[in-house]
């Protein structure tokens, strides 16, 4: 079965605080993709990264980071020096390719986190 | 225009009434899919559309109905609705590929918020 578990429902955190938001997966497939998303108060998910399962290198990205472990089935995602404008809800998916008709992506999504960022 | 939009951006509907949801993407992407979000439940997939052809039915009832004129517009037709079908619906939209194991990422709309009284 495919499923994607954010096990943090809500997390706060002061200004210039670090923070991980945790994500752990599960897929039989040998294949596959990760990705996350943020969705501010306005509502529209925003595309983070994507990950795909062969490669397992971390990822920095300005303040935020990924880690990607197969062994653990996790991909996790840090933030350093929290800032307000981060607080959003934080999706991490997982995505598999489906053959019939093309080769249109099926994103599973994971509960999502609730960051709140204090001043 | 760029990037997903949605119309309306709010809808307040009755159980007996009949309206549409319209999503336009601007990115020549050629899927299409919709999402909907409930409070305190995951995303869930709705439909997906690929060259216009509807490849995925997630179960659904048939109170929801989608069309896809064009590989920019997605419709979702409502009628009969009932409470529990309030939600915030997202259109989101991507580029497929006919082979390959080549996945990209989906662009989503600001969503419609969906009340049904």
């Amino acid at each position: 079965a495919q499923k994607v578990t954010q096990a943090q429902t809500e997390i706060s955190v002061v200004e210039k605080e670090d923070v991980t938001l945790d994500c752990v997966y599960e897929t039989r497939d040998t294949t596959y993709y990760l990705f996350w998303y943020k969705q501010p108060p306005s509502g529209e998910l925003v595309f983070l990264i994507r990950r795909n399962s062969f490669d397992e290198q971390n990822e920095i990205s300005g303040r935020y980071s990924w880690n990607f472990q197969k062994s653990t089935s996790s991909f996790n995602f840090t933030i350093t020096a929290s800032q307000v404008v981060d607080s959003a809800v934080y999706f991490c998916a997982l995505g598999h390719t489906t053959f019939s008709s093309g080769n249109t992506g099926k994103l599973i999504f994971g509960q999502g986190t609730t960051l709140q960022v204090k001043p | 225009e760029t990037g997903v939009t949605q119309t309306p951006r709010h809808l307040v509907m009755g159980m007996t009434n009949k309206k549409s949801l319209k999503c336009e993407q601007h990115l020549g992407h050629n899927a299409m899919y919709w999402y909907k979000q409930s409070a305190k439940k995951p995303l869930e997939l709705m439909f997906v559309y690929s060259l216009e052809e509807r490849v995925e039915n997630n179960s659904v009832p048939s109170r929801f109905s989608p069309e896809c004129p064009n590989s920019s517009h997605l419709f979702l037709h409502l009628h009969t609705l009932q409470p529990e079908d309030s939600a915030l619906y997202l259109c989101a939209s991507s580029q497929s590929r006919l082979a390959g194991a080549w996945y990209n990422e989906q662009f989503f709309g600001p969503g419609t918020r969906l009340t049904v009284l």
